[in-house]
């Protein structure tokens, strides 16, 4: 099973400044298989970011990944208030799927 | 509109039984593989379950495995979990979630359903 390994744990920071968010896999995650999701409280995840680097329909391009292998990044360029959610990392490559323990982005 | 509505959560004892539902609307939803995936606050999102988008092949986390069966009939647009022998460890929001790309088994989960309630207790 591969592990993915989200830090921070949480990340203080305030509207337009820069957000760069980390997911470490145990082993290399099969085809960059990669995905990010982004959920606010009482709703569903949301997908942001496919096959580590691809945006997903209607997602703004403030959000960017990358990385490759066992190293992950999510960026958000300039946080604008809607933003503020947890944010899971995702391998979708080998079974069993498995997400990360998430990272909280507050209000600083 | 795409969209998934789970239904059939509820309050069961432990050893006890649910169906969940999962109705597609907005897409072919013959030709998507489909997971349900569930979240505690504890532990997190947990993947739970896949079908393909034929119902050809399934595959389950070892935790379920052996007590849950996912299915789907595609002449309804309709997803299910059959879970049995519900462990206090299974309550959580269970989603019903699409993979993005066509025919395939491989994709990241593109539409999830606003999910239902299961609580295992006595």
């Amino acid at each position: 099973e591969i592990v993915l390994t989200q830090s921070p744990g949480t990340l203080s920071l305030s509207p337009g400044e820069r957000a760069t968010l980390s997911c470490r896999a145990s082993q290399s995650a099969s085809g960059n298989y990669l995905a990010w999701y982004q959920q606010k409280p009482g709703q569903a995840p949301r997908l942001l970011i496919y096959g580590a680097s691809s945006r997903a329909t209607g997602i703004p391009d403030r959000f960017s990944g990358g990385g490759s292998g066992t190293d992950f990044t999510l960026t958000i360029s300039r946080l604008e208030p809607e933003d503020f959610a947890v944010y899971y990392c995702q391998q979708y490559g080998s079974s069993p799927l498995t997400f990360g323990g998430g990272t909280k982005v507050e209000i600083k | 509109q795409v969209q998934l509505v789970e239904s059939g959560g509820g309050v069961v004892q432990p050893g006890g039984s649910l169906r969940l539902s999962c109705a597609a609307t907005g897409f072919t939803f013959s030709y998507y593989g489909m997971h349900w995936v569930r979240q505690t606050p504890g532990k997190g999102l947990e993947w739970v379950a896949f079908i393909r988008y034929d119902g050809n092949n399934k595959y389950y986390t070892d935790s379920v495995n052996g007590r849950f069966t996912i299915s789907r009939d595609n002449s309804k647009n309709t997803l299910y979990l059959q879970m049995n022998s519900l462990r206090p460890e299974d309550m959580a929001m269970y989603y019903c979630v699409k993979v993005g790309a066509s025919g395939t088994t491989r994709g990241a989960f593109d539409i999830w359903g606003q999910g239902t309630m299961v609580t295992v207790s006595s």
